[in-house]
């Protein structure tokens, strides 16, 4: 049972480049989430997905596009960019949002640097 | 509007003493709240949550405390162990469905 996986752990882009960070989680959960940490900011939410075939955005989601493939997994995607894209990005996963008593189950998180 | 807020972005303890961590919230709307631990280069793990009907919440070295009129949360740990030493996070809810609002996180250093 590893929970919440992640890929890549690291990269590195130029400005410009895209790529698609991947999260799959292993525990039947119904919601997934994914959240950026900058110092002294806390973990803020770009986007989440309540159930299969849902996203929504978060409180930062410009620059950003969500997939969620399927109940394990939800990607997130950079289209071109930017060197404010520069964070730490942790997938998380939770039996169900609606649930008041929800609990958030997180990844071990990438680092992305875009030069 | 930072809604959640941990003043204090550093606390250093002995071991075995007490550590507490504080929480204010803006919004008297928030009736979950949840405390996550973070070591460094993992993803955050959950600690202790508390429900706004209660005030109190304990788990082995862990009580969490609620004040809805002073709308603030503290986190106690006792004693306090070096393997303790980690970020910690307070998160809010408002309502079953919404999302977590997070603070900045306080670094608790538990010296041996």
């Amino acid at each position: 049972n590893a929970g919440v996986t992640q890929t890549p752990k690291f990269q590195v882009l130029k400005t410009g480049q895209s790529m698609t960070l991947q999260c799959a989680q292993d525990m039947n959960h119904n919601s997934m989430y994914w959240y950026r940490q900058d110092p002294g900011m806390g973990l803020r939410l770009i986007y989440y997905s309540a159930s299969e075939g849902t996203t929504d955005k978060g409180e930062v989601p410009n620059g950003y596009n969500v997939s969620r493939l399927n109940k394990r997994e939800f990607s997130l995607r950079l289209e071109s960019a930017a060197p404010s894209q520069t964070s730490v990005y942790f997938c998380a996963s939770s039996e169900a949002i609606w649930q008041l008593t929800d609990t958030q189950y997180f990844g071990p998180g990438t680092r992305l640097t875009v030069l | 509007d930072q809604q959640v807020k941990q003043n204090s972005p550093s606390l250093s303890v002995q071991e075995g003493r007490i550590s507490i961590l504080n929480c204010d919230y803006t919004n008297s709307m928030f009736d979950y709240f949840l405390w996550y631990k973070k070591y460094p280069a993992e993803g955050p793990t959950f600690l202790i949550s508390i429900s706004s009907i209660k005030d109190k919440n304990e788990d082995g070295r862990f009580t969490v405390f609620l004040n809805k009129s002073a709308k603030h949360l503290s986190l106690h740990i006792v004693p306090s162990q070096p393997g303790d030493s980690a970020v910690y996070f307070c998160a809010a809810r408002i309502t079953s469905g919404s999302r977590l609002t997070f603070g900045e996180g306080t670094q608790l250093t538990v010296n041996p």
